[in-house]
């Protein structure tokens, strides 16, 4: 497809399990970021990822969230040992870089830690 | 404080109303403004970007106050289909550093 994709769209999981979200961004975005959405909140930036660039990893909330990009497309945002204040969807986003704010949203990852 | 704060509603009005909503943003370092739509249990999507003459997209007009670090977005003619959750976002020159604010409900009544 033409716009962002992510997987899974839907994931339970228990308390202390990892888990792994996929975002595949639009083709041609150099520019990646990743969100999280509370029920009824804002949007809480996690990571980005411009080209070859050393990401900004400075809203990650802890050592136990992670994200990598191969070959400077798909992304993978990895929450390990999960807790219960991690459920959230999880957004992705990717824009032209350069244009910044004109972000590109996937439909989200819904996480729910048991 | 947040960096960029929106009065969280829910704005109630009726079908043909005009409904104006307002965001701050703390950081006078912000050079690019947008406003994106956000419905329920959706992805954000841009709606427009906000320039700093102010402008015009059919029924919706955009505005910046630099000096008073606000920005705002007025809807004419309200229709049912504009109830959503309006979100202000704020960028610098640093592209990652992309904030969202927390968003307004708008809800359109018949």
């Amino acid at each position: 497809g033409a716009g962002v994709s992510q997987s899974p769209s839907n994931k339970v999981t228990e308390k202390g399990k990892d888990v792994e979200l996929r975002c595949d961004p639009i083709s041609g975005h150099t520019a990646l970021y990743w969100y999280r959405q509370s029920l009824g909140q804002g949007l809480e930036f996690l990571i980005y990822f411009q080209g070859n660039s050393a990401p900004d990893k400075s809203g990650l909330p802890s050592d136990r969230f992670s994200a990598e990009r191969t070959g400077g497309s798909v992304s993978t945002l990895t929450i390990q040992r999960t807790q219960q204040e991690d459920s959230a969807v999880y957004l992705c986003a990717s824009s032209f870089g350069g244009r910044t704010g004109e972000l590109f949203f996937g439909e989200g990852s819904r996480l729910t830690v048991l | 404080r947040k960096e960029v704060e929106q009065d969280p509603g829910p704005f109630n009005v009726p079908e043909g109303a005009t409904v104006a909503f307002n965001c701050t943003y703390s950081n006078s370092a912000s050079q690019s403004f947008f406003w994106y739509r956000q419905d329920c249990r959706k992805e954000p999507k841009l709606l427009m970007s906000v320039y700093s003459s102010g402008n015009e997209d059919g029924r919706f007009t955009a505005q910046l106050n630099r000096a008073s670090q606000y920005i705002s977005l007025l809807i004419r003619d309200s229709k049912l289909s504009d109830s959503a959750t309006y979100l202000c976002v704020v960028s610098y020159s640093s592209a990652s550093k992309i904030i969202f604010g927390s968003g307004t409900r708008l809800s359109i009544r018949p």
